[in-house]
């Protein structure tokens, strides 16, 4: 595709529902990653992809949180038993370098949880 | 831990005001410093990478520079179209290639 494809858009949840969030990357591009920004505050790293190796899942916040990815194509975010602080933008990005200098990122995900 | 300030939190210019937008950093051993410009509803855009102190980068009205401790990103005479907000994120040595810590961001607005 064109770019970063993320979906839903948008999405309202209660407390307490699982959500899915999905994120199709630039064709050809191995490194997938997620990123979270709640408002007011800077992009926080949640979890890296790079082909077939093991992800960096340092910065999941907690074990609600679960992603994967289907070899180097679309990935999904799972968020388990929502809380309203995961209310956020969640943000994927994609690169095709091995020391990805440079991140395309999507429009992202707006999770609110009410 | 890694860390990344930026300054100010919000800035605004008139057309042709030229300024300069901050981003201190602590980090243990810099891999690169990246720039990135967002605008409401989006995702990040990315403008520059820096590897080294003393290492400078220009696209258009926008220049970055690098020192040990900080970087700049210098608007020339800037025009409404550039008001977003600026990123600027660093990446760690001894970390994998993805993980990027980001500042807060600086809010630029530019009035005809």
């Amino acid at each position: 595709g064109a770019g970063v494809s993320q979906s839903p858009s948008n999405k309202v949840t209660e407390k307490g529902k699982d959500v899915e969030l999905r994120c199709d990357p630039i064709s050809g591009h191995t490194a997938l990653y997620w990123y979270r920004q709640r408002l007011g505050q800077g992009l926080e790293f949640l979890i890296y992809f790079q082909g077939n190796s093991a992800p960096d899942k340092s910065g999941l916040p907690s074990d609600r949180f679960s992603a994967e990815r289907t070899g180097e194509s679309v990935s999904t975010l799972t968020i388990q038993r929502t809380q309203q602080e995961d209310s956020a933008v969640y943000l994927c990005a994609s690169s095709s370098t091995v020391r990805n200098e440079k991140l395309f990122f999507g429009s992202g995900t707006q999770l609110s949880v009410l | 831990e890694d860390q990344v300030t930026q300054s100010p939190e919000a800035l605004r210019l008139q057309e042709g005001e030229s300024s300069s937008l901050n981003c201190s950093y602590t980090v243990s051993g810099l891999r690169g410093l990246f720039w990135y410009r967002q605008d409401p509803g989006k995702g990040p855009e990315f403008l520059f990478t820096l590897y080294s102190a003393g290492e400078e980068k220009e696209k258009e009205r926008l220049k970055a520079t690098l020192t040990k401790k900080e970087s700049f990103l210098h608007i020339t005479a800037p025009k409404p179209e550039d008001s977003a907000t600026y990123l600027c994120a660093v990446q760690a040595g001894g970390t994998s290639y993805g993980k990027l810590t980001f500042g807060q961001g600086t809010i630029l607005t530019v009035h005809p």
